[in-house]
């Protein structure tokens, strides 16, 4: 069965950055996309970005660009998204979620969830 | 950015009631390749997301036929025909046609 499973909680200061990271098993990796997206309370869900599994190649949300630096190994299929330059506003739960090349199968599975939370 | 407005914010039901939510886009969500991808979500407490209805009005992989999706354009429904307590949770609707993909604010299923 398809499985997204995310890494662990993440407790980080003021100007540090995190990795966190997002395992698929149960399909072939590089045949999807993976999107990340936040969840706040104040501002919902957003769209961070995505990156193609296969070349690696990457889009993201003009508002998180800077931000977010999505990246894959294939080797382990595992997708990372590294958050930079932490503030407050980026304590949330982040999600991965798969991303099909039809629309037919976008978002129809999600990880877990990482909640970060960024306090000195 | 497209900005979807989800109506109303919250719901209160009783079991076995029908119920609809509204999701109303700010671009039409009809692309170029003639589909449009617009999507429902629900979230229960404490999980993360799971897809309900697919390009407007298909249904995913094993969610219940209560649950039914229409609209075009700009304006789309969700709908539960007898809504059941595994039911209660927000629910969102996502468009994809337009970058950056984006979610409405989220409706919330209540017990009355």
């Amino acid at each position: 069965q398809v499985q997204l499973q995310q890494s662990g909680a993440e407790l980080a200061k003021p100007g540090s950055s995190v990795k966190i990271s997002c395992k698929a098993s149960g399909y072939t990796f590089t045949s999807y996309y993976i999107s990340w997206i936040k969840q706040t309370t104040g501002q919902g869900l957003e769209y961070i970005g995505y990156i193609n599994t296969g070349s690696g190649g990457t889009n993201y949300n003009e508002k998180f660009k800077g931000k977010a630096t999505l990246t894959v190994d294939k080797s382990s299929s595992t997708a990372f998204m590294q958050l930079s330059s932490l503030t407050p506003d980026d304590s949330a739960v982040y999600y991965c979620a798969r991303v099909g090349y039809d629309g037919t199968y976008y978002y129809n599975y999600w990880g877990q969830g990482v909640m970060v939370t960024v306090s000195s | 950015d497209v900005v979807l407005t989800q109506t109303p914010s919250i719901l209160s039901a009783t079991i076995g009631q029908s119920v609809s939510i509204s999701c109303r886009s700010s671009q039409s969500l009809l692309d170029s390749d003639g589909n449009t991808y617009l999507y429902w979500f629900l979230q229960r407490p404490g999980q993360s997301p799971q897809r309900l209805i697919y390009l407007v009005s298909n249904l995913g992989s094993g969610v219940p036929n209560r649950f039914s999706g229409s609209g075009s354009g700009t304006d789309f429904t969700l709908k539960i025909s007898g809504v059941e307590a595994e039911d209660l949770g927000v629910y969102y609707c996502m468009q994809a046609t337009h970058a950056p993909d984006t979610f409405g604010a989220g409706t919330k299923l209540e017990l009355k």
